[in-house]
């Protein structure tokens, strides 16, 4: 079957550094989606990977390994408005995204 | 970029009626858009797929004579939920791909129904 895990909540202290790992096992693989979403608002794209390796965007960073199946999300530099659950979501054979339960990342002054 | 919109934002009905949720692409073209749904604490789970002109496609578990599912043009899908039941209170969120290709997905801002 299809399965993605991601750890269902983490912590971190404001101005540290959090890394969000994923794994995935699906049919078919067409690349790694990262979302943020707030409490009562829809996923916001973060980043997308289809290669191995690291992209970094500013204070996000994804990085992939496909013969792996796993992913992860780094945050830096961290604020307090990046308390929010984190999506991770894969694109499968048929391009249809599977989705993880979603990781909340709660920030500590 | 590409805006996808939703209407209304939140709904409260009650048990019993039928509720349109509707949700457009603003400035660009979807032959197929997808349906979401989201209980608390919960990831989004994929309802169905809308294509513009035909049948919707329908995930494994979910009614199709209870979530009516109609694509009638390019740029508006709708989702009517049937004799809503309480169990039905969910946030449902559509997206459309993009014209880059698959990995483009734009978000509507999603839909809070409470049926009491």
């Amino acid at each position: 079957g299809q399965n993605i895990d991601q750890p269902t909540e983490m912590t971190a202290t404001e101005g540290a550094i959090v890394q969000i790992n994923c794994t995935y096992q699906t049919s078919g693989f067409n690349g790694l989606f990262w979302y943020q979403q707030h409490a009562g608002e829809a996923p916001t794209f973060l980043s997308y990977n289809v290669l191995d390796g690291l992209e970094e965007k500013g204070r996000f960073s994804s990085f992939l390994s496909r013969s792996k199946g796993y992913s992860y999300l780094l945050l830096k530099e961290l604020q307090m408005k990046d308390s929010a659950s984190y999506l991770c979501a894969a694109l499968d054979s048929n391009y249809q995204l599977i989705w993880g339960a979603g990781t909340k990342l709660i920030i500590k002054p | 970029g590409a805006v996808v919109s939703q209407h209304p934002s939140w709904v409260i009905c009650k048990s019993g009626t039928s509720v349109k949720i509707e949700c457009r692409s603003l400035d660009f073209q979807a032959t197929t858009m997808f349906w979401y749904r989201q209980f608390p604490k919960q990831s989004l789970m994929l309802m169905a797929t809308s294509n513009e002109g035909s049948k919707a496609t329908y995930e494994q578990g979910v009614e199709k004579d209870k979530f009516l599912i109609n694509h009638a043009s390019l740029t508006l899908s709708t989702l009517t939920v049937t004799s809503a039941h309480p169990e039905d209170s969910s946030f449902y969120i559509c997206s459309a791909p993009g014209t880059s290709g698959p990995h483009e997905q734009y978000f509507g801002p999603g839909t809070r129904l409470t049926v009491t």
